[in-house]
């Protein structure tokens, strides 16, 4: 398996600029995780979603984000305007949702956000 | 409120064995894992552990204690490659997955 497949890995654009996160998870895991990431709040959970709803969405900063999961395959996290404090790395997960599973999720391997 | 507390940064010597502790506070307990990340890289999964006692995977293993609500990850036979830090999560009753701010472990020669 590829694993969780994200893109752009690196990304810098001028503050106001409109910023689309792009994720692939897993073949067959039907749980999928934004996360965002830095060193002065550690890891920070954005949203995730369960069959392509959004579950939880309480971690989303503000009106200028926004996630979509139009399918199983797919997932985009957006951010418009956007603004130097979005400067982090932005990390998806993907995790298969059982009752007999641990339900251990992997990372994908983060997309590097600077506003600038 | 909900609380996972790690130690920020811990040092070893390469060969010998680490003990990274993790204490927590959560609404509910369903699960803990460890993660390990590389500087610049994802967390990848390492151990999960959902009853009392030592799972051990090769040189890294975990321990539970519920009633305590404390964990730890074990690591022997350091090398340098085990450079990271090291995330303890848990799953509280809402299967919603609490973060520690990871415990940052430099081996030295």
């Amino acid at each position: 398996d590829a694993g969780v497949i994200q893109s752009p890995r690196h990304e810098v654009t001028e503050m106001g600029q409109e910023v689309t996160l792009r994720c692939k998870p897993i073949s067959g895991h039907n749980s999928l995780f934004w996360y965002r990431q830095t060193m002065m709040r550690g890891l920070e959970l954005l949203i995730y979603f369960n069959n392509n709803v959004p579950i939880d969405d309480s971690g989303m900063p503000e009106d200028r984000f926004s996630a979509k999961m139009p399918n199983a395959s797919f997932s985009t996290l957006k951010i418009q305007p956007s603004e130097p404090r979005d400067s982090a790395v932005y990390f998806c997960a993907s995790s298969h949702t059982s009752d007999a599973s641990t339900d251990t999720q992997y990372f994908g391997p983060g997309t590097r956000l600077t506003v600038l | 409120g909900q609380n996972i507390d790690q130690p920020t940064e811990m040092t070893a010597t390469e060969g010998a064995i680490v003990q990274i502790n993790c204490t927590y506070q959560t609404s509910g307990f369903n699960g803990l894992f460890w993660y390990q990340q590389h500087a610049g890289e994802a967390p990848t999964f390492l151990s999960y552990n959902v009853l009392d006692g030592l799972e051990e995977k090769g040189r890294f293993s975990s321990f539970l204690s519920r009633s305590k609500g404390y964990s730890y990850l074990l690591l022997k036979e350091l090398q340098m490659k085990d450079s990271a830090s090291y995330l303890c999560a848990v799953w509280d009753s809402n299967y919603q997955l609490i973060w520690g701010a990871g415990t940052k472990l430099i081996i030295k020669p």
